[in-house]
């Protein structure tokens, strides 16, 4: 069966500094994979998503980059952190396909401090 | 672009009352529409999808949702709640985007079940 792994789960930092989020996917091959945001008490703002290797749309232009080194990983970036980048990050995968569901990782709470 | 509206943001019911959570979409095209859970600090979890057939779709944990074409509607609903249920949930909808399939959420329902 396939699984998605997320880590850190939780993450402190302090503004200006860089970030690193990684995401693995077992158990499939060339995924479709998505990293979004959740701010508190809001929706799921879609930030990246990637069809493959090295391929990476941005929905949103922001202090954030996306890369994917590998068919099933995929690393959320950046070189110097905002106040407003806090919020809690979900990588998910899919199989592709607009029928196809998105699976999701169990995030990351990213507080800037 | 497709859109989803979820109307109300929080929802309350007494344990073992109906639940029904109401989303509307706006598509151009026939839609796929999802249902998803969130429990507090956790990833969200598919609960049912309608993709073609049958308009009535079960899920998990005895939830189910109903197409509506001529409404646009796709109601999340549940015959009796049960306190495992308090969490937030969030409608989706399938962005036909050709090579690349992206979902649109709404912006969630909180449900609370009252003991």
């Amino acid at each position: 069966s396939q699984t998605i792994h997320q880590w850190p789960a939780t993450l402190v930092q302090p503004v200006g500094s860089p970030l690193s989020l990684e995401c693995t996917v077992e158990g499939t091959s060339n995924p479709n994979l998505y990293w979004y945001r959740q701010a508190a008490g809001r929706g799921l703002q879609l930030l990246f998503y990637s069809v493959g290797i090295g391929q990476i749309s941005s929905e949103v232009p922001q202090n954030l980059s996306a890369s994917r080194p590998q068919d099933r990983q995929f690393i959320l970036s950046s070189k110097k952190l905002l106040l407003s980048d806090s919020g809690f990050y979900l990588c998910a995968w899919s199989t592709g396909g607009s029928y196809q569901p998105q699976h999701f990782g169990d995030g990351t709470r990213l507080s800037i401090l | 672009a497709q859109s989803v509206t979820q109307l109300g943001s929080h929802v309350s019911v007494s344990e073992g009352a109906l639940v029904l959570l109401r989303c509307n979409y706006s598509s151009s095209v026939p839609p796929y529409l999802f249902w998803y859970v969130q429990y507090p600090n956790q990833g969200l979890q598919l609960l049912l999808k309608y993709t073609t057939g049958a308009t009535l779709v079960k899920g998990i944990n005895g939830f189910e949702a109903e197409f509506k074409k001529s409404e646009t509607s796709f109601h999340l609903t549940k015959p009796s709640a049960h306190m495992s249920d308090a969490a937030e949930y969030f409608c989706a909808v399938s962005d036909l985007v050709f090579g690349n399939e992206k979902l649109t959420f709404g912006t969630g329902t909180r449900l609370t079940i009252i003991p």
